[in-house]
């Protein structure tokens, strides 16, 4: 059953800065997906990876795909407060049709 | 287009009473799900159908939970009799099987239950 972990589950940065999401998932996962939450919202689709190696960018989030380590990435760059939010990322398992599995979520605020 | 409606949005019941949640998804999705989004962990799927039929309900607490999709398009989720660890966000989702090269899900707000 795959199992997805994330890292670190609060971060507190200030604005300007750059700053590293991780996510583990622990069995083969056939794409990998970030979504955005803010409070009381739903969740926001913010990226799709598909395969070994993809790398995707969106103003100052860019995510990228490694699947021999079986990692993902969502880095920040030069953060600003409007990108507090709780990130998840999420892996489907090809054997469990198109569930999708999330990690716990990173509850991302950016300081002035 | 639209996007994936829900209601209530909120909900206050006591223990042992019973609850429903209503989803409409986007025009023409096949797929549609129900999360449990419990506060500070990510959503855990309760069931996902296909049309009207069930693809995996194998996380689903079928002692008190049940779900259906009748007609293929709106759904409906009951709680009976709650619990006071049914206190959660419960999320729709749907998909469109036209973008199965993504697999993309779209999520309504939610609707929150408050079990005391």
């Amino acid at each position: 059953e795959l199992k997805v972990e994330q890292n670190p589950l609060f971060l507190s940065m200030q604005e300007g800065k750059n700053y590293t999401i991780y996510c583990n998932y622990s069995t083969t996962s056939d794409r990998l997906y970030w979504y955005r939450q803010d409070p009381g919202k739903s969740l926001e689709s913010l990226f799709v990876l598909l395969s070994n190696g993809a790398v995707k960018q969106e103003g100052r989030l860019m995510a990228s795909l490694d699947t021999k380590a079986r990692l993902s990435t969502l880095h920040i760059t030069a953060a600003v407060h409007d990108l507090s939010a709780t990130y998840f990322c999420a892996g489907r398992q090809e054997t469990s049709g198109s569930r999708l599995t999330f990690g716990e979520g990173t509850q991302l605020t950016v300081n002035p | 287009e639209a996007g994936v409606a829900q209601s209530p949005r909120y909900k206050i019941i006591e223990k042992r009473q019973s609850v429903a949640f209503w989803c409409n998804p986007i025009s023409g999705h096949a797929t549609l799900y129900w999360y449990q989004q419990i506060l500070g962990q990510g959503p855990k799927l309760l069931i996902q159908f296909q049309n009207n039929g069930v693809v995996d309900d194998s996380q689903l607490p079928k002692d008190r939970f049940s779900a259906e999709r009748l007609k293929g398009v709106d759904s409906t989720l009951k709680i009976q009799p709650a619990k006071l660890e049914d206190s959660a966000v419960y999320l729709c989702a749907s998909r469109n099987p036209g973008r199965q090269l993504t697999g993309e899900l779209f999520f309504g707000e939610g609707s929150r239950l408050t079990v005391l």
